[in-house]
Formats: structure tokens, sequence, C-alpha cells
């Protein structure tokens, strides 16, 4: 199974842009690129997902490199309600299976 | 439109007992994951259930096992329970769509061995 690799933890203040990096250089040519997080006492939630162009929703951007071997998952204005571990996690190709890393801690600072 | 649905929320048993999960998919989703999360980890992927066979297991012994029903919801039982069973039993659902399909998380339930 294809890893990423996430810094474990980053800090945010409220308001401020906040740009959650990953890197997957094992990355195959039929992985996606999703992004999920997980709030205190919650099940994981979806937030984006991209295979190779930059993806924008209501969440989040998600913006992968050329060489699709890093993305960065960005978040507009960071509110307090954004604090949770972030997920970057390779799906597709010969498994549906979600594999989860140990993510990255946000929080984020009034 | 209910998301998808885990119950218990939370349970404790002793070593050696024998547990039950549920888990109702969202409406519309054929396929049922589950994973099991212990504290300061990510979820890890136990199996997957479609059109009620196993199609993938993650590395579990057999103690773990499940069944998914013709209205797509699921089970998942855990055998001759272990202390290091502990951890919060996530289910998750998604329409069979391929890759780029998204997995809709319900909130878990919490099981404790004693």
């Amino acid at each position: 199974d294809a890893k990423t690799t996430q810094p474990n933890s980053m800090e945010s203040n409220e308001e401020e842009p906040v740009h959650l990096p990953c890197n997957h250089s094992t990355i195959s040519g039929t992985d996606y690129i999703h992004w999920y997080r997980q709030l205190p006492s919650q099940g994981p939630e979806y937030v984006i997902h991209g295979l190779t162009s930059n993806v924008n929703n209501r969440m989040a951007s998600l913006a992968i490199a050329e060489d699709r071997k890093s993305s960065t998952l960005i978040l507009h204005r960071a509110t307090l309600r954004d604090a949770a571990v972030y997920y970057c996690i390779l799906y597709g190709g010969a498994t549906n299976k979600l594999i989860f890393g140990t993510g990255t801690l946000l929080a984020v600072q009034p | 439109d209910a998301g998808v649905t885990q119950s218990p929320t939370h349970l404790i048993k002793t070593r050696g007992q024998q547990v039950t999960l549920r888990c109702s998919p969202k409406s519309g989703h054929d396929t049922v994951s589950w994973y099991q999360q212990a504290l300061g980890q990510g979820p890890q992927f136990i199996f997957q259930y479609y059109e009620e066979e196993e199609r993938q297991r993650g590395n579990f012994p057999d103690r773990f096992s499940g069944h998914q029903f013709p209205n797509y919801s699921s089970e998942l039982n855990v055998n001759a329970l272990l202390l290091g069973d502990s951890a919060l039993y996530l289910c998750a659902s998604s329409a069979d769509t391929g890759a780029k399909n998204i997995q809709y998380f319900g909130a878990g339930t919490r099981l404790s061995v004693l």
C-alpha cells in the first residue's frame, strides 16, 4: 500500500490561511489523493479529493504537485471548528480501503 | 437523511467475552467498511462488505468477523476479546463507484475490554 508522510502537528491563528502538506512519493497513476479530518469525539469526515488537477470545494482547496508526489490541503480562513486531525490518504488502484496514517493535528488559536 | 448510525455508542466487556457491533449505512449506500482506531492512532481497516460478501480484509485475526444483511446494514463480531481490542470501532459506508468514491463514517462504538 502506498504511504503518505505528514507533519505530526501544526498551529494556526483564527481567520488565517492554513497549508497542510503531504508527501506521497510512491503514488501510482490510478491513486486518488483524499483528505479526511477527524474532529474530537467524532468519526472521520471527508474533506476533498483529487487526481491530477487542483480542486476546490466549500470546505477547502487541494493543490497537487505536477509530479503528483506531494499535495497541500488549504483552509482559506481557519476557524476554531477546524481544529482536528487531518489525514492525507491515497485511495484506489487495486483496493477500495482507506489506509490512514497518524495524520496532522491542527491546533487553531483564537 | 440519516447518516451512518452505529450502536451501541459505548460498551464494556471482559476478556474472553464476545461482542457484536452494529452499523446502518447512509441511505443509498451498498458498501460497508469497518475500522479499528486505537487511542492516538489513525483508523485501521478491518474488512469491507459488498453484496453481503466480505470483499477485502485487513491484517486482523479470524476472531474478527462480520456480516452484511440484504438491507445493507452490517455487524462486526469479535470473539475471545483481548485487552488489546479496546478501541473505537468505526463503520463507514459508500456507494460502490470505484476509486474516487467518498466514505461516510459513523461516530463509532467505544469498546473497553477489562
